[in-house]
């Protein structure tokens, strides 16, 4: 079945540092892929998403691109800020599924 | 437009007691979903309603839990008897959609301790 796995947490940075997240995938089909983000206190939103290989999703100055070779949709930021801390999720939807499978989810702490 | 709307936000009950869960979806969405989120897991899935109907419950406990989304709008998740397992923030979520391009909209979630 499909299945997403996510870097471990926690991580900490300080502020302004680089922030990669590394997400690997397994699906049937070509899947899509998301980036969810939990702010405490608050429910899951979508970051970002790429619907095919290739495809770059950005928002917020957050970045991932679609790697269908290493079946990879790793999250990077060149400059991390204090209000970026939260829970990250990778997840997919395959096309044989019609529901989101996520990963663990990783914890960001951004220091100032 | 508003978002998903779910509650209570909290709720700590004994195990063996019952517990419901309500979420209101956002405004004309058809598909609406409940996962599970138990502490440092992500989101699984329980069950997905296409209106009014089960699309996905093949996840669910049946022997505990059981939900229902009547006249394709509000739903109902509700866990008798509950065990100390189920302690978890339960999500609810919508889309106006399936498939690979269908963004999901997520309420805040109600966290649920069993004790």
């Amino acid at each position: 079945g499909d299945s997403v796995t996510q870097m471990e947490g926690p991580v900490t940075l300080s502020e302004e540092a680089f922030l990669t997240i590394n997400c690997t995938y397994t699906a049937t089909g070509y899947p899509s892929l998301f980036w969810y983000v939990q702010y405490p206190g608050e429910g899951l939103q979508l970051l970002l998403k790429a619907t095919k290989a290739d495809d770059k999703g950005s928002n917020k100055g957050f970045e991932a691109t679609y790697r269908k070779e290493t079946t990879s949709f790793h999250l990077e930021k060149g400059s991390v800020q204090v209000s970026d801390s939260a829970v990250y999720f990778c997840a997919l939807i395959s096309g044989s599924a019609r529901q989101l499978t996520f990963g663990s989810g990783t914890q960001l702490t951004v220091l100032p | 437009e508003a978002g998903v709307a779910q509650s209570p936000r909290y709720k700590i009950i004994e195990k063996r007691q019952s517990v419901a869960f309500w979420c209101n979806p956002i405004s004309g969405h058809a598909t609406l979903y409940w996962y599970q989120q138990i502490l440092g897991q992500g989101p699984k899935l329980l069950i997905q309603f296409q209106n009014n109907g089960v699309v996905d419950d093949s996840q669910l406990p049946k022997d505990r839990f059981s939900a229902e989304r009547l006249k394709g709008v509000d739903s109902t998740l509700k866990i008798q008897p509950a065990k100390l397992e189920d302690s978890a923030v339960y999500l609810c979520a919508s889309s106006n959609g399936v498939g690979v391009n269908t963004e999901a909209f997520f309420g805040q979630g109600t966290r649920l301790t069993v004790v």
